[in-house]
């Protein structure tokens, strides 16, 4: 089992809806949580962190996570073409303040006009 | 201020060459990561610094890939003999002890061997 999944996509909304991105992870004890944006042919950006169970929100973006379920999710509103990109979910394992990151392969959301 | 600097940004070579990549960090951040991105394996980290001490090598493939840190500014990967099968985009990322989530990515360095 793959330390981070995520639904593989394509991922495809119209303009103004609500796009949802999900992420499993498999390692129980994983505290930090990540989520970063890949436009094709350029590289990783941060866009969000979560820590704690619930919601986190930033302008549009909401991440959520429970980690009772093991489950990281993003939420984009008011999608906008210029948010096609891979979304890549990213967990590092507790125990250290800097260890690896495990990412998974992303999801590919497209959004249209 | 510039980013994290990765260099050559395409590489083409044959199969058996020596290939070098190379990577410069934001200055002032002393934590710095290899990584490799394929389709069928998304990104993997493949070894990380601190202060310019190696500190996991645990996701290098094998022995043809090495690593250095010579000093604060400038890292280097190594892949010798290069195989097709190490065609992959190399990212470099940096960050800092007081704020080590947030890692800068550099514009990445695509490999092709043939």
């Amino acid at each position: 089992q793959k330390e981070v999944e995520q639904n593989s996509g394509p991922l495809s909304v119209p303009e103004g809806a609500i796009a949802s991105l999900n992420c499993t992870y498999s390692d129980r004890g994983s505290q930090s949580f990540f989520w970063y944006r890949q436009y094709s042919g350029k590289s990783p950006e941060l866009i969000m962190f979560i820590y704690s169970n619930g919601d986190k929100e930033d302008g549009r973006f909401t991440a959520q996570l429970n980690k009772a379920s093991q489950y990281v999710s993003l939420l984009i509103r008011d999608s906008q073409p210029s948010d096609s990109a891979t979304y890549l979910c990213a967990v590092k394992r507790g125990g250290s303040t800097l260890g690896r990151l495990y990412f998974g392969r992303g999801t590919q959301l497209t959004v249209w006009p | 201020d510039a980013g994290v600097i990765q260099s050559p940004r395409h590489e083409v070579t044959e199969m058996g060459q020596e290939v070098t990549l190379r990577c410069k960090p934001i200055s002032g951040h002393d934590y710095l990561f290899w990584y490799r991105q394929t389709m069928m394996r998304g990104l993997e980290l493949l070894i990380y610094f601190n202060n310019n001490v190696p500190i996991d090598d645990s996701g290098m493939p094998e022995d043809r890939f090495s690593a250095k840190m010579p000093n604060a500014s400038f890292s280097t990967l190594k892949i010798q003999p290069s195989e097709p099968r190490d065609s992959a985009v190399y990212f470099c990322a940096s960050s800092y002890q007081g704020s080590t989530d947030t890692q800068y990515f550099g514009p990445g360095t695509r490999l092709t061997v043939l």
